[in-house]
């Protein structure tokens, strides 16, 4: 167990539709990233959040946004959603953003 | 290199054999180099952080070196059992942006 939850584990949703996906991380650590992960490709970097503030962004569509509120649990909201988004989504959290990163279990999406 | 690549793609070995895959990353602008192994219907897990050139890392029989100036990385396996097999990742950070390779698909057999 990593420490890190992530809420839910399994959501089945249809075309067009929206959803939030939720990433507590581990007890002190300020840094929470999300990743994608689809059958044909590797991890993908989505965005990287730092004590409440956006960091970095890697391939995140304009149809996903993400925040990180004060508690310093994190959301992934994807909206109008196709079905190529289906895919397991990861969050991961660190110390200071550049240190070791602990995943949670990940979010898996079907989206139908 | 543009991208982070590893190699093999996949290794099949025998219990007792030592093994090693390759990572290699664009040379330019590195800030760390991450390895992880990530068991099926699991989560990636974290092996190694790795940052200076010529940094040496070691957990039980798991090591990892790291050249940054020629971009690459190797992760070592001494005595391969099969509770290690797994998909091994490794993942290039420049400037807090990571970038994964592939992984490397290693089953080892009894």
């Amino acid at each position: 167990d990593s420490g890190v939850t992530q809420t839910p584990k399994h959501l089945i949703t249809a075309t067009g539709q929206r959803v939030t996906l939720r990433c507590s991380p581990r007890s002190g650590d300020l840094s929470v990233y999300w990743y994608q992960q689809s059958l044909d490709q590797g991890l993908q970097f989505l965005i990287h959040y730092y004590n409440g503030e956006e960091r970095a962004k890697g391939n995140i569509l304009e149809r996903f946004s993400a925040q990180q509120f004060p508690d310093l649990h994190s959301e992934l909201n994807l909206s109008s959603l196709e079905l190529g988004d289906s895919a397991l989504y990861f969050c991961a959290s660190s110390g200071t953003g550049e240190e070791t990163q602990y995943f949670g279990p990940g979010t898996r999406l079907l989206v139908l | 290199i543009l991208n982070v690549e590893q190699s093999p793609q996949s290794l099949h070995v025998q219990e007792g054999d030592s093994t090693n895959f390759t990572c290699s990353f664009p040379s330019s602008n590195f800030y760390a180099l991450h390895w992880y192994r990530w068991e099926t219907a699991k989560s990636p897990e974290a092996l190694f952080v790795m940052t200076l050139n010529g940094d040496e890392k070691k957990k039980g029989r798991i090591s990892a070196t790291l050249n940054t100036k020629e971009g690459y990385s190797y992760l070592y396996i001494k005595g391969s059992q099969p509770e290690d097999s797994a998909t091994y990742l490794c993942a290039h950070l420049e400037s807090y942006i990571p970038t994964f390779g592939r992984g490397t698909s290693l089953i080892v057999h009894p």
